[in-house]
């Protein structure tokens, strides 16, 4: 199993830009998230969804879209990027869509810096 | 809502000796979940251990231990014999009641030859 994989490493944007970044799991897991972490501050949740089709916000959500149409994706959209966007993206996942209390194993993380 | 608190932003140990990173998780649910990661250098996030709340025994991986204090709302992650490579960035995160986990802001450990 590949796990958690992440795409891009890392990605400079000017502000105004769009992108996506991709994020993966073959470990057939219910629950995928996304959250970004910035010094100081530790990781914050940016959305999460519990299964194909369902999404939801998480504490730090404006600025960003998310969908799920399958299992295995969960990608983290910025529509505009800005400069305070500038930070490292982790996708992490889990098994149970029950998502309370599952262990969960995250991407290797995607270094964003907008301009 | 519920809150994670890591008040200490950086701890040292001398290899082979014990330390003990702090950490103090709110909520108002009696069902939660309490967890320690750890990410090295390589930025990658690693389970360290994980205490269930309604478990009166403290979790306990090799050479880390934790102590659950449920009334103190405290969950300190203890480790033992440190080894250079357990230097990293330390995150206590809790899950209760939501789908959402919450982190703390991390501490430091720094291992002294």
């Amino acid at each position: 199993n590949a796990g958690v994989t992440q795409t891009p490493k890392f990605q400079v944007l000017k502000t105004g830009q769009s992108m996506t970044l991709q994020c993966a799991q073959d470990m057939n897991h219910e629950y995928m998230s996304w959250y970004r972490q910035d010094p100081g501050m530790g990781l914050r949740l940016i959305h999460y969804s519990v299964g194909a089709g369902i999404t939801d916000q998480g504490e730090v959500p404006n600025g960003y879209n998310v969908s799920r149409s399958t299992t295995e994706d969960f990608p983290l959209r910025l529509l505009s990027a800005a400069p305070s966007q500038t930070s490292v993206y982790f996708c992490a996942s889990s098994y149970s869509s029950r998502g309370q209390g599952e262990t969960q194993y995250f991407g290797p993380g995607t270094r964003l810096l907008v301009l | 809502a519920q809150t994670v608190t890591q008040s200490q932003p950086e701890m040292s140990v001398q290899e082979a000796e014990t330390v003990t990173l702090s950490c103090t998780y709110d909520t108002s649910e009696s069902d939660y979940y309490l967890f320690w990661y750890k990410q090295p250098p390589s930025r990658q996030m690693i389970l360290v251990i994980r205490q269930e709340a309604y478990k009166q025994q403290n979790a306990t991986e090799n050479r880390f231990s934790v102590n659950f204090q449920k009334a103190a709302k405290s969950f300190s992650l203890k480790i033992s014999d440190s080894q250079l490579g357990d230097a990293a960035m330390y995150f206590c995160a809790g899950n209760g009641g939501t789908y959402k986990y919450i982190f703390g802001t991390g501490t430091r450990l720094k291992v002294l030859a």
